[in-house]
């Protein structure tokens, strides 16, 4: 158990469509970091958030973009959906933004797009 | 950016087999993770380890990170230990994964 819980566990969505996925982290954890792992790869950098703001992003569009909340809540949305966007999506959470601690992953979010 | 390179890909070895996994990355980093990813998806963390030797039972790690590369030790293998390992190196707020090596272990 790494404290860290994802919601829903699955999720279908057509193309076009939009999608919202959640993420708690770990009483404390001021930094999450949102990833997707397509099948056989290894997870890609989405974005990171410090203290509600975003402070870091992989090569990812616009159409995917996330809210930190007080609570240690953290949400990824995505837009427009897309075939290629079926994957597994992974939240993790750290205690601050310093680059150096350790993170804690959630157990994931598989969505399907058709 | 920084570029990491896990070796080998697949892996297949008896029970009871040890194990060396390696990490190869291109920069310098702040800090290192391995983890197991067991068939549900969960990234099950094993050492946070940006420099130095750790040791926890079976598994143990060591980074060099002056010659920018990790290893991963596992000892007498068991068939619990199959699965996919993934490093992970932190510079400049960003996460790079490796491909991860798939480990299958036989009865």
């Amino acid at each position: 158990e790494t404290g860290v819980t994802q919601s829903p566990t699955h999720l279908i969505k057509t193309r076009g469509q939009q999608v919202t996925l959640r993420c708690s982290s770990q009483s404390g954890h001021n930094t999450v970091s949102w990833y997707q792992q397509a099948l056989g790869q290894g997870p890609q950098f989405i974005f990171q958030y410090y203290r509600e703001e975003e402070n870091g992003r992989g090569n990812f569009p616009p159409r995917f973009s996330g809210l930190q909340f007080p609570n240690y809540s953290s949400e990824l949305n995505v837009n427009a959906l897309e075939l290629d966007d079926s994957a597994l999506y992974l939240c993790a959470s750290r205690p601050g933004v310093t680059r150096s601690n350790e993170q804690f992953f959630g157990p994931g979010t598989r969505l399907t797009v058709l | 950016g920084i570029q990491v390179e896990q070796s080998p890909p697949d892996l297949i070895l008896q029970e009871g087999a040890n194990s060396t996994l390696r990490c190869n990355f291109s920069d310098s980093v702040n800090n290192l993770q391995w983890f197991h990813q067991n068939p549900w998806g969960q990234l099950i963390n094993l050492f946070y380890i940006p420099s130095g030797t750790k040791q926890n039972g079976r598994l143990s790690a060591t980074t060099v990170a002056t010659e920018r590369y990790s290893l991963l030790y596992i000892s007498s293998s068991q068939t619990t230990d199959s699965g996919v390992y993934f490093c992970a190196a932190n510079r400049d707020d960003k996460i790079i994964f490796g491909k991860g090596t798939r480990l299958h272990i036989l009865p």
